[in-house]
């Protein structure tokens, strides 16, 4: 079975940097690029970005590059997602995602 | 990026009606097209990949069409367990979604 299970919810304060984990089983892990998408309480879905755990190239969005970093562990099989300089515009459910399995989703909420 | 346009942003069919969501990509996908659904604090379910193809255990009613720049899902009997958000997603260059439609029963 595949499983896609990541880190659980944060608190953070503005300016402030998260660091979500996604662990994944039941598949190879270098086999499929891993994508981390985010939803804004009551907003649609926003792709964030990429990583090849292949190799470890990544692909960022527009509006998250220089604010976010995806990295891939294969001695763990787990992806991170780390994003800086938080708002509270920030607040969000994060997913990883590949195509067909998501993960459960990681509320981060940014509050002073 | 290649943009998603989707629409209607939200629509309410009876039971049994038969239901089009569409999506316009900026750009030329070719068929690198997905459809999700996502209910109310669960994370979104493939229903449709490469535009028209089923994802397994997805029920029959769930189809897809199009290629290129128009893609098409539809419902073809809606029921009480289809009430969720849908949205497409291009993956022929990274990713990008569209806006999402809300599905209501009337």
């Amino acid at each position: 079975e595949v499983r896609l299970v990541q880190s659980g919810a944060e608190i953070k304060k503005p300016g402030a940097t998260v660091k979500i984990s996604c662990k994944v089983s039941g598949y190879t892990f270098t086999d499929f690029y891993l994508h981390w998408v985010l939803q804004a309480p009551g907003k649609g879905l926003q792709w964030m970005g990429l990583v090849d755990p292949e190799d470890g190239q990544t692909f960022y969005a527009e509006n998250f590059q220089g604010r976010v970093t995806i990295t891939a562990d294969t001695s763990t099989d787990t992806a991170y997602m780390e994003l800086s300089s938080m708002t509270s515009d920030d607040t969000a459910v994060y997913y990883c995602a590949t195509a067909n399995y998501w993960g459960q989703g990681t509320l981060v909420t940014v509050s002073s | 990026a290649i943009q998603m346009t989707q629409s209607p942003s939200s629509l309410s069919a009876s039971v049994g009606d038969r239901v089009t969501i569409t999506c316009r990509a900026s750009q030329g996908v070719g068929v690198d097209v997905g459809w999700y659904q996502q209910k109310p604090g669960k994370a979104p379910k493939l229903l449709i990949y490469a535009a028209s193809s089923l994802q397994s255990g997805v029920p029959s009613r769930f189809s897809g069409s199009g290629s290129g720049t128009d893609f098409t899902l539809t419902i073809s009997s809606l029921q009480p367990e289809d009430v969720a958000t849908y949205y497409c997603l291009q993956d022929h260059n990274l990713w990008t979604f569209g806006q999402g439609t809300m599905v209501e029963i009337k």
